[in-house]
């Protein structure tokens, strides 16, 4: 069964502080993979998209990281905002006619002052 | 340019009734995706239209239909709602179905099923 999963599940830092959030799927045959930052009840917005052949990708201060082979990725923010808080959710798409896509359950991260 | 439009915003609703979500994409995109997101979870795939064809279906009863129309914009009807409808109701366009492009998310609706 294709899916995804992320860790950990919620996560909570200081303002100015990185942090690296995970992301792990079983999804064949691949096609993309991307993180999305969802604001509470907001639609997602899309930081990074990679194909098989990427292996990092960065959208200032978030940087995503590909391992094909593991089926690992990780998304590295860096000097985090009050403005981070939100819920980072993995993505993966397979290869079809459609844009066939398995959402992850998400990281709900909180930068605090 | 104006990004995907959902409306309405909020709905309430009661067991049994029907419900129409409305999607209008980004002009010039000519797939539309839905999806519901039921609260502390990730979206699920509802349906992909192109062109005004059905191109994928996920794992939703027959009480969940949409289309498509003429100008790209679709509807999202759900019948006899059940408590387990509540969730945020997200919308998505793109270009063309296969995504290596990007996929832009509307700011959903909200569904409330009493």
């Amino acid at each position: 069964k294709n899916q995804v999963e992320q860790s950990p599940q919620s996560l909570i830092i200081l303002e100015g502080k990185n942090c690296t959030l995970q992301c792990n799927y079983t999804v064949s045959p691949f096609s993309n993979l991307r993180w999305y930052k969802q604001d509470t009840g907001r639609g997602p917005v899309s930081l990074t998209i990679m194909t098989f052949s990427e292996n990092t990708k960065s959208n200032g201060r978030y940087t995503a990281t590909l391992d094909a082979d593991t089926k690992q990725s990780s998304l590295h923010i860096t000097a985090s905002q009050l403005s981070d808080s939100a819920s980072y959710i993995c993505v993966v798409s397979e290869t079809a006619s459609y844009d066939k896509v398995i959402f992850g359950p998400g990281t709900s991260l909180s930068v605090i002052p | 340019d104006a990004g995907v439009t959902q409306s309405p915003t909020h709905l309430i609703k009661t067991r049994g009734q029907q419900v129409t979500l409305r999607c209008s994409p980004i002009s010039g995109h000519k797939s539309v995706s839905w999806y519901q997101q039921v609260l502390g979870q990730g979206p699920q795939f509802i349906f992909q239209y192109y062109e005004k064809e059905e191109r994928g279906r996920g794992n939703f009863p027959d009480r969940f239909s949409a289309r498509q129309f003429p100008n790209y914009s679709s509807e999202l009807n759900v019948n006899a709602l059940l408590l387990g409808d509540s969730a945020l109701y997200l919308c998505a366009s793109s270009l063309v179905p296969q995504v290596t492009l990007e996929a832009f998310f509307g700011q959903g609706t909200r569904l409330t099923v009493v």
